[in-house]
């Protein structure tokens, strides 16, 4: 299973954009990288999924280089609301089944 | 369109008690997850399931059971009650295709279970 590294915490204003970048040395070659955004009292919330290069959705974007040793959540413009913990989750499918990781996350605090 | 919907929200035990926490998805989805989450940590895999009738350990299964009799249905039983298992409880379910991918979960509300 693909161990993942992200900073335990972001400061950021309004307006901003964000860049968590989250490493994951020993990815294997079917495994996909997902990112999770979680509010206090509630549980995660998907935010975007990808396997190679780019992947943009209305939300975010999604960096991966082609070594796939890491990836980075692009948040633009961010607003008070995106304060929230950020997990970066390596989904390993070597098994035949799909199981969820998760670690600490990175705790993003958008200042006025 | 509930998603997944967990009862209750909030249960405070004694120690040695037991008690069933109830998760309900009405999207399909094959798979299925309980997870627990201490404060200020990320969320730990208890159980999941990849189908009715199936249903394996994850990283913390001690003190907890699990049954899939149904597609939609995914309680998780609490033995004994311990300070322990003082935590928010998540259910989550996800459709993975054979072979999986890995798609989106969808996440329950939680249950905070307080055990004194």
């Amino acid at each position: 299973l693909a161990k993942t590294t992200q900073p335990i915490s972001m400061d950021s204003y309004e307006g901003q954009e964000v860049n968590i970048t989250c490493s994951h040395n020993n990815i294997a070659t079917n495994d996909y990288i997902t990112w999770y955004q979680q509010f206090p009292s509630q549980g995660p919330r998907f935010i975007i999924q990808g396997y190679k290069t780019k992947v943009t959705n209305e939300v975010a974007s999604l960096f991966i280089p082609a070594d796939r040793k890491s990836s980075t959540l692009s948040l633009p413009r961010v607003s008070l609301s995106d304060t929230a913990v950020y997990y970066c989750l390596v989904v390993s499918t070597d098994s035949g089944y799909s199981t969820l990781t998760f670690g600490k996350g990175t705790m993003l605090l958008v200042s006025p | 369109n509930a998603g997944v919907t967990q009862t209750p929200k909030f249960r405070i035990l004694k120690i040695g008690q037991s008690m069933t926490l109830q998760c309900t998805q009405d999207m399909n989805h094959n798979y299925m997850y309980w997870y627990r989450q201490d404060p200020g940590m990320g969320l730990k895999l208890i159980y999941y399931s990849v189908g009715a009738g199936i249903t394996d350990k994850g990283e913390v299964p001690n003190g907890y059971n699990v049954s899939r009799s149904t597609t939609e249905d995914f309680p998780l039983r609490l033995e004994l009650a311990a300070p322990s298992q003082t935590s928010v409880y998540f259910c989550a379910s996800s459709y993975n295709d054979d072979p999986p991918t890995g798609d989106q979960a969808f996440f329950g509300q939680g249950t905070r279970l307080t055990v004194v």
